[in-house]
């Protein structure tokens, strides 16, 4: 049975600070992981998607890496916002559609 | 491509009756996944459909159902609702299921 954990549960940081976001999973045979953005009783926003044959992906401030043979990926995020404060959630896909989701870092950013 | 769309947003029901929440998916997706949400329990996966199949159940108790129809929307059923079902319903489409598309989810509060 795939479990994703988060570290950490929260995370308070002064405005433009750089800082990362830590997933790690238990089975590493996944499809793919997907990193989302959940802002306070709304849908999540997918804001990075890595294949399990990839290493990385970037979009703008966000870079995500995947290490499979260790379980772990994390979400860098540089020169924080404040509009980056959120709930970030990793989810690891498996195959025929079954999907596994950390509990998430919540992230303030201080202005 | 207009996004995922969940009706109804927002619902109150009380305990013992029976719910059908709906899920439309992006246009041309085959894949549709649903979540319930709790502060408690986190993002806990119920179930994934494909081409109106069901491919992948979570631990959830068979109060659960759901289906999906030729046009890919697909439905969710809680029977015998518990207050303990109160939760954001989220869904999220897919090609195939490997690439996450959330709709706004649905609030439903059991009183």
């Amino acid at each position: 049975k795939q479990e994703v954990t988060q570290i950490p549960a929260a995370l308070s940081v002064p405005e433009g600070e750089n800082l990362v976001l830590n997933c790690s999973f238990t089975d590493s045979a996944i499809y793919n992981l997907q990193w989302f953005r959940q802002d306070p009783g709304k849908g999540l926003t997918s804001l990075l998607l890595i294949q399990s044959s990839q290493r990385e992906q970037t979009s703008g401030r966000l870079n995500a890496s995947l290490d499979k043979s260790s379980g772990r990926s994390t979400l860098y995020i540089a020169a924080s916002q404040p509009g980056d404060s959120a709930t970030y959630l990793c989810a690891v896909i498996g195959n025929a559609g079954k999907s596994t989701f950390g509990d998430g870092t919540t992230l303030t950013v201080k202005p | 491509k207009a996004g995922v769309t969940q009706t109804p947003r927002y619902l109150i029901k009380t305990r013992g009756q029976q719910v059908t929440l709906s899920c439309s998916p992006i246009s041309g997706h085959r894949s549709v996944s649903w979540y319930q949400q709790t502060p408690g329990q986190g993002l806990q996966f119920l179930f994934e459909y494909f081409s109106e199949t069901q491919r992948n159940k979570g631990n959830f108790p068979g109060r659960f159902s759901g289906r999906q129809f030729s046009n890919s929307r697909s439905e969710m059923n809680v029977s015998t609702l518990e207050l303990g079902d109160s939760a954001l319903y989220l869904c999220a489409s897919s090609l195939t299921g490997d690439i996450l598309h959330f709709g706004p989810g649905t609030r439903l509060t059991v009183t």
